[in-house]
């Protein structure tokens, strides 16, 4: 059964449009929710997520989060090519640190 | 259903032990990797694996090894455990180029 689940898989979009990653999760005991942008081998932490409502924002980029109802959306405003990566959504668990990916959604920003 | 399990949820070792960590997948995936993530860092690769006895150093390799000797099987290996090696490690597969499927995690404690 699927624990954290992230659409689309895949996104192709122009540059200069607005994208929006949805990541849903099922997960009992939540302690905190994470967003990657995955490039090339490692994927670079973007935001962490703990509590409902509040908007986190790194320039062009900002996350939600809703604890009632299970899930996080990723904003991307005036995309640029170099956004073109995979993103993932990871949730962790409270009890016993584990933490759940999701599979990622495959952005591609074409000129 | 997708599956990438680790040997152990928890681990506590002494300074100077040997320890291993043990990766298994059932997705007949190519490349396999081992990460850790500690607080404010997020994920940091140390080996990668692109086929059975290929193996290549991530950007923090120091202080670990790997093995492939199964396709299936990817495991760690900390030669002598030190204390700022604590963390939580994360075991993933890579599928298609796009699809990461993340193991559970180890909490390893080095005391």
């Amino acid at each position: 059964e699927d624990k954290v689940v992230q659409s689309p898989l895949s996104l192709v979009v122009h540059e200069g449009d607005t994208v929006t990653l949805n990541c849903s999760y099922e997960v009992t005991n939540f302690r905190s929710l994470l967003w990657y942008k995955q490039e090339k081998k490692a994927p670079t932490f973007l935001f962490m997520l703990t509590s409902s409502g509040i908007e986190k924002k790194s320039g062009r980029l900002s996350s939600i989060l809703d604890k009632k109802e299970l899930f996080s959306i990723l904003n991307i405003t005036a995309t640029q090519t170099g956004d073109s990566a995979i993103y993932l959504c990871a949730v962790e668990e409270n009890t016993g640190n584990q933490f759940y990916f999701g599979t990622g959604t495959s952005l591609t920003v074409i000129p | 259903d997708v599956k990438v399990t680790q040997s152990s949820r928890y681990l506590v070792k002494r300074t100077g032990e040997k320890v291993f960590l043990e990766c298994v997948q059932d997705m007949d995936h190519e490349n396999m990797f081992w990460y850790r993530q500690d607080p404010g860092l997020g994920l940091r690769l140390i080996y990668f694996s692109y086929d059975v006895k290929m193996k290549e150093k991530g950007d923090i390799p120091e202080g670990y090894s790997v093995s492939r000797e199964k396709k299936e099987r990817f495991s760690l290996i900390l030669e002598s455990a030190s204390t700022n090696q604590t963390s939580m490690y994360l075991c993933a597969t890579l599928a298609g180029g796009t699809e990461q499927y993340f193991g559970p995690g180890t909490r390893l404690t080095v005391t």
